[in-house]
């Protein structure tokens, strides 16, 4: 059982688009964090949520989580080709250690 | 200043041999993680270490898998009998917060593992 769903799995899309990938889960989570990873390199943290509803802006990307910190959402405007990669969200689980818990990710390609 | 190091990059073993992974932390960080990506999957949480005391274990899939972390610092994962299934790419965090907020983790490149 996938503690937490991401959706898309692929996504191409032309560059200028926008799109949003989605992060769900049954689980409530202390803080949830959106990573993206390049092949062949491990995955480099872009934001941490931590309150439920908060919203976080990084240029053209918007980081959201939900109000009973159960879900996330990731909303690119204007995508560029050097957005392409993999976008990984992940939870730390309430009562656990630190060890986050992977989506299984969204592999998003833009072509120019 | 230097990243998380891991070594090596590719390893390459037949069924049934011992394989060993090193992770070099970032200096100064207390807290090692090691995950494990396989195709089409998301990071798999296999072992937590935080400072001294016991690490947490919960993630290691079978008593084939096993890790140290000496000093406080380099880890080492090792894997027993591998079996085709071991195959993935291992992956190395570390970070210098622990909890459950703000805990960034830094990654290393990882080792892909390759069992034939």
């Amino acid at each position: 059982t996938q503690l937490l769903e991401q959706s898309p799995q692929f996504l191409s899309i032309q560059e200028g688009e926008n799109l949003t990938v989605y992060c769900n889960s049954s689980s409530v989570f202390s803080s949830l964090q959106w990573y993206r990873q390049e092949p062949g390199e491990g995955p480099v943290l872009l934001v941490t949520v931590v309150t439920g509803g908060e919203v976080k802006k990084l240029k053209r990307l918007t980081f959201q989580f939900g109000d009973a910190r159960k879900d996330s959402s990731l909303h690119i405007t204007a995508a560029q080709p050097g957005d392409t990669g993999l976008y990984l969200c992940a939870g730390a689980q309430v009562g656990s250690q630190g060890n986050l818990i992977f989506g299984k990710g969204t592999k998003l390609s833009v072509k120019p | 200043g230097a990243g998380v190091s891991q070594s090596p990059s590719n390893k390459v073993t037949e069924k049934g041999k011992d394989v060993e992974l090193r992770c070099d932390p970032i200096s100064g960080h207390t807290a090692l993680y090691w995950y494990r990506q396989s195709l089409g999957q998301g990071l798999e949480f296999l072992i937590y270490f935080q400072g001294n005391s016991a690490p947490d274990k919960s993630g290691l899939p079978s008593d084939r898998f096993s890790a140290e972390r000496t000093g406080g610092s380099v880890s080492t994962l090792t894997i027993q009998r591998t079996q085709q299934e071991d195959s993935a790419v291992y992956l190395c965090a570390s970070s210098s917060q622990t909890g459950l907020v703000n805990n960034e983790q830094f990654f290393g490149p990882g080792t892909r593992l390759t069992v034939l």
